[in-house]
Formats: structure tokens, C-alpha cells, sequence
């Protein structure tokens, strides 16, 4: 069974950093893409970004609202894809979730929440 | 970026109705869009990639047709358990973008 399990939300103030995690098992995940997403209390969903595979030179991209101040990254013998995020805001309190897959946005986490607030 | 609106925003039909949301794009995104269903509380779930193609362990009373800018989503059959935000996205160009949902409530 695909399980997708996201950690290290947590409250933080503005101007700081925080790295989530998004523990995986079930499936062989170096051979996918793998994207974040996020919704902020009461709203829509946003796509954050992804990393591609080690065959696609593990490429990322990002929205332009967390554009040079998140990183995606991923480590394949953990089957872990990690989220750093720096110089929060507090726009960027949400849920954020996980998932396998880039295109398409298959097997969710439960997400983990983000409270950027001072 | 493209835009992606729906409608309605929201709506309320009796059990067993036919329930129908559109899906429109500010550009020609091909086929390139998915359909989510998020309950209350809950993580989304695709239902509907590449437009059409219903995902494996969906029921098939959920279909999704259109291509280019104007997209549908169908449930045949509204059932209780179908009670949720459906969102559309687009993946044609980066970012890819969400609409700003629809929510399915029963009368």
C-alpha cells in the first residue's frame, strides 16, 4: 500500500525557517517525481512544486510565490522528499501535503500544518 | 499564468441527481487537466486525469470530458458519501494552477 506521511509543521515566526518531511512507502520512489502542494485555512489548493527523478538530473520548480526561498529535495535510499522553506511569511501558513507524482497529484499525505505568525 | 475558473461555486442536489461542474481555461491546455475531490477535514483525491480517464478504484458514476478550454465534470449519480469540494487543475505550463473548487452539498 502507497503511504505518504508528512512531518515538521509547527508554528514559526516570520523570517524563519522550517524543513518538512514526507516520509514514503509502497512503491519505488526513486522512480517518481514528487510534489508539494499547500491550502491555507478555509482556501483553495496551491501547487508549491516538485523534483523530478535522478534520470531527469532530479530538476525542481516552484511557484513563483516560494520561488528562491523554498527547496525541494529528495534522498532516495530513504524514500524521503524533504520541503525547505526560509524566510517564511505569514501568507505562508497552510496545510502543506505531499504527493506521488508530478502531473497528476496521486496518493496524498495528511498534510502538516505550517502557522507563520509572531 | 492560466487561469482556471468554475462553476458554480457551489450547489445542492438531491441524491440520485445528475451533477454537472465546468471547468474553463484563460488558454488551450489540451487535455492536460485533472479533477480532485476533497471532503471535509480530508486530503484531496484524484478522481479524473488527462482529462477524461477515471482514476483506478474510482466509480465509475464520476466522468470528466473537454479539451482545450472548456473541461466537464459529471457524477451520473449523486451519492451521500459524494458530499466535497471538486477542484479542476491544469498541468499544461507552469505553475500549475487550481480553480477555485466547487461545492457539492446534498439537498
Amino acid at each position: 500500500e502507497v503511504q505518504l506521511v508528512e512531518s515538521g509543521g509547527g508554528l514559526v515566526q516570520p523570517g524563519r525557517s522550517l524543513r518538512l518531511s514526507c516520509t514514503t512507502s509502497g512503491f519505488s520512489f526513486g522512480d517518481y517525481t514528487m510534489s508539494w502542494f499547500r491550502q491555507a485555512p478555509g482556501k483553495g489548493l496551491e501547487w508549491v512544486g516538485f523534483i523530478r527523478t535522478k534520470a531527469y538530473d532530479e530538476t525542481t520548480k516552484y511557484a513563483a510565490s516560494v520561488k528562491g526561498r523554498f527547496t525541494i529535495s529528495r534522498h532516495d535510499s530513504k524514500s524521503v522528499a524533504y520541503l525547505q522553506m526560509d524566510s517564511l511569511r505569514t501568507e505562508d501558513t497552510a496545510l502543506y501535503y505531499c504527493t506521488r507524482g508530478g502531473l497528476a497529484g496521486r496518493n496524498w499525505g495528511q498534510g502538516t500544518l505550517v502557522t507563520v505568525s509572531s | 499564468d492560466i487561469q482556471m475558473t468554475q462553476s458554480p461555486s457551489s450547489l445542492s442536489a438531491s441524491v440520485g441527481d445528475r451533477v454537472t461542474i465546468t471547468c474553463q481555461a484563460t488558454q488551450d491546455i489540451r487535455y492536460h487537466l485533472n479533477w480532485y475531490q476533497q471532503k471535509p477535514g480530508k486530503a484531496p483525491k484524484l478522481l479524473i486525469y488527462d482529462a477524461s480517464n477515471l482514476e483506478i478504484g474510482v466509480p465509475s458514476r464520476f466522468s470528466g470530458s473537454g479539451s482545450g478550454t472548456d473541461f466537464t465534470f459529471t457524477i451520473s449519480s449523486l451519492q451521500p458519501e459524494d458530499i466535497a469540494t471538486y477542484y479542476c487543475q491544469q498541468y499544461d505550463n507552469l505553475p500549475f494552477t487550481f480553480g477555485p473548487g466547487t461545492l457539492v452539498d446534498i439537498k
